[in-house]
């Protein structure tokens, strides 16, 4: 069965350090991977997605990057955390076999910054 | 890009109550997909609805699709405290990318 696995699940970090956010993708092979940002109770916000190794689309300016150095695994990262950049951070992949856009989502890595 | 206007934002019921939240847009959707999240965790799907006019049940929650593709409901009978999470609705462009609603937080108290 498919799963995604994302860490940290909680960060704490002081503004101007660096992050990284790893997620992992098993049962699977070439999907479509995705980073999104989600406030406190509320709606999803696409960051970045690719539908392949090394390709990246942004969909938000910001101080944040995204790269996919191999099939299943898709890395979010910041040279120097803002304050702005504090939320929930959900990775999430297309199903295997499905081309109905569906997706499954991580737990989530909780980043705070301070 | 496609908005998705879900409404409520926040319902609040007791248990044993009858709910319906609604997922609108001006536009066609190939598709439209709802998720639930609880506090915490990742969004979890639901169901997938693909006809103009489907309605599908899962249990207690009944979802339509509406015949123009570019809204649906989702409704609930005799709600129960393990309903109570974040509703978002998504609608599928037939692109890459879904473009979610910003969700309706339902609260069952027991």
């Amino acid at each position: 069965s498919q799963t995604i696995h994302q860490w940290p699940a909680t960060l704490v970090q002081p503004v101007g350090s660096p992050l990284s956010l790893e997620c992992t993708v098993e049962g699977t092979s070439n999907p479509n991977l995705y980073w999104y940002r989600q406030a406190a109770g509320r709606g999803l916000q696409l960051l970045f997605y690719s539908v392949g190794i090394g390709q990246i689309s942004s969909e938000v300016p910001q101080n944040l990057s995204a790269s996919r150095p191999q099939d299943r695994q898709f890395i979010l990262s910041s040279k120097k955390l803002l304050l702005s950049d504090s939320g929930f951070y959900l990775c999430a992949s297309t199903f295997t076999d499905q081309n109905t856009g569906e997706l499954f989502f991580g737990e989530g890595s909780r980043l705070t910054v301070l | 890009t496609q908005l998705l206007e879900q409404s409520p934002q926040f319902l609040s019921i007791q248990e044993g109550e009858n709910l319906t939240v609604y997922c609108n847009s001006s536009s066609v959707f190939s598709s439209l997909q709802w998720y639930r999240q609880e506090p915490g965790e990742g969004p979890v799907l639901l169901v997938t609805v693909v006809t103009g006019g489907e309605v599908k049940k899962l249990k207690r929650l009944t979802f339509q699709f509406g015949d123009a593709r570019k809204d649906s409901s989702l409704h609930i009978t005799a709600a129960q405290p393990g309903d109570t999470g974040l509703y978002l609705c998504a609608g599928d462009e037939g692109y890459s990318t879904l473009t979610f609603g910003k969700g309706t937080m339902l609260l069952v108290s027991p």
